[in-house]
């Protein structure tokens, strides 16, 4: 049974470019979360998504960011004309409804 | 807003010391998780407290819950190298949707 997987593993964009973050959950698994992490410091909501629902984007910044999870496929974080701020590991979680989350590898973004 | 928060930030311990990581969340909580991280890698899921005054035992690891669900705590005896790494705790978010509030997470090194 293979774990979340996440795309690239590590991705490097120019300011103003975009940013495409791919996740797939483990098999069965219909809830997926995204989280960021700076550099030294904990992990930060950013969303909820079952398939093709958002459930809960409390902690996506109100620009440039967007998210889906559509009825085939991963799931993807979007990442509008990045700027260097945006510098981060963006790590995927799965679970079953109300459980504890598995996480992916992570994609670390830098923005030069 | 909802917070939790870790003590220490870092700790560093000689090999066979024992290590405690304290968490205190702003509300009560239905239950709480650890993870840890190694270095360059991702959250991996330890365990679940759900229960007012519950304690756990994995191995050398013991975690607790306090009695008001606000606080819980993580103790290593006689670390080993293999314990280092990023210890966070988290509790579910006060919306209810399942996302995860992580505290800052305490790194602990520990020198042979």
């Amino acid at each position: 049974n293979a774990g979340v997987m996440q795309n690239p593993r590590h991705l490097v964009r120019r300011r103003g470019q975009e940013a495409r973050l791919r996740c797939s959950p483990m098999k069965g698994h219909s809830h997926v979360y995204w989280y960021r992490q700076l550099p030294e410091e904990g992990l930060k909501f950013m969303v909820y998504l079952q398939k093709e629902n958002i459930i809960d984007e409390s902690g996506m910044p109100k620009e440039r960011f967007s998210a889906e999870f559509p009825k085939e496929g991963p799931s993807i974080l979007r990442i509008q004309q990045v700027v260097r701020g945006d510098s981060a590991a963006y790590f995927c979680a799965s679970s079953p409804p109300w459980d504890e989350q598995y996480f992916g590898p992570g994609t670390r973004l830098t923005v030069t | 807003g909802q917070q939790v928060m870790q003590i220490p930030q870092y700790q560093h311990v000689q090999e066979g010391e024992d290590f405690t990581t304290y968490c205190n969340s702003s509300t009560t909580l239905s239950n709480i998780q650890w993870y840890k991280q190694r270095p360059g890698g991702h959250p991996v899921f330890l365990i679940q407290l759900v229960k007012s005054g519950e304690v756990k035992k994995q191995k050398r690891l013991t975690f607790q819950f306090g009695e008001a669900k606000k606080n819980s705590s993580l103790h290593i005896t006689a670390t080993q190298t293999t314990d280092v790494g990023t210890y966070f705790c988290a509790g579910p978010g006060s919306s209810n949707t399942g996302k995860l509030i992580f505290g800052q997470g305490t790194t602990l090194q520990v020198k042979p």
